[in-house]
């Protein structure tokens, strides 16, 4: 079992709409998660951090966290041509840098 | 800031060979994690260096190590070099938790 899965994709939304990725991590001891953004070809870009149960929201991009559950997800909303990409969910330890990542959801927006 | 920069971005070794990789970090950042990302195994954690030391170390074999300077500056080795070691290699500074990546070597064994 993967330490940590993604809603399989690839994931398409027409532009304007939500687009709604998941993903679970197995390791209870997990105390820190991030989404990054990986256009085709260049390296992962950070999006959001997320520490805490519940929503953090930036911009036209919401994160939420439910260690209970071991789930995190990303809300995109407004999706434009430029979100398309390969997004990759990562989860670290408290006090690790060890960052175990998804497969990745790659998204295509629609214009 | 200046962001990561990874020398060389492009490489082409062939099996057998060693190749060393370099990463410089954010300027005050002193963590380094480095990452192979291939196509069937997506991104695998390496090993994390702080202040000289490795303090964390993923599951691959020996052929590969690493440094860091006293400069944080940070450096990988593969050697014996395998065709399955073609891969981008990315290196990532950290701050407190938050690791920003470098633009990555894409490393190609003939």
């Amino acid at each position: 079992q993967k330490e940590v899965e993604q809603n399989s994709g690839p994931l398409s939304v027409p532009e304007g709409a939500i687009a709604s990725l998941n993903c679970t991590y197995s390791d209870r001891g997990s105390q820190s998660f991030f989404w990054y953004r990986q256009y085709s070809g260049k390296s992962p870009e950070l999006i959001m951090s997320i520490y805490s149960n519940g929503d953090k929201e930036d911009g036209r991009f919401t994160a939420q966290l439910n260690k209970a559950s071991q789930y995190v997800s990303l809300l995109i909303r407004d999706s434009q041509p430029s979100d398309s990409a390969t997004y990759l969910c990562a989860a670290g330890g408290r006090s690790d840098y060890k960052l175990s990542f998804g497969a990745g959801t790659t998204v295509t927006v629609r214009a | 800031k200046a962001g990561v920069t990874q020398t060389p971005r492009y490489l082409i070794k062939t099996r057998g060979q060693q190749v060393t990789l370099s990463c410089s970090p954010i300027s005050g950042h002193r963590s380094v994690s480095w990452y192979q990302q291939t196509p069937g195994q997506g991104l695998q954690f390496l090993f994390e260096y702080f202040s000289e030391t490795q303090r964390n170390k993923g599951n691959f074999p020996g052929r590969f190590s690493g440094r860091q300077f006293s400069n944080s500056r940070s450096e990988m080795n593969v050697s014996t070099l395998e065709l399955g070691d073609s891969a981008l290699y990315l290196c990532a500074s950290s701050w407190e938790r938050t690791q920003y990546f470098g633009p990555g070597t894409r490393l190609l064994v003939l």
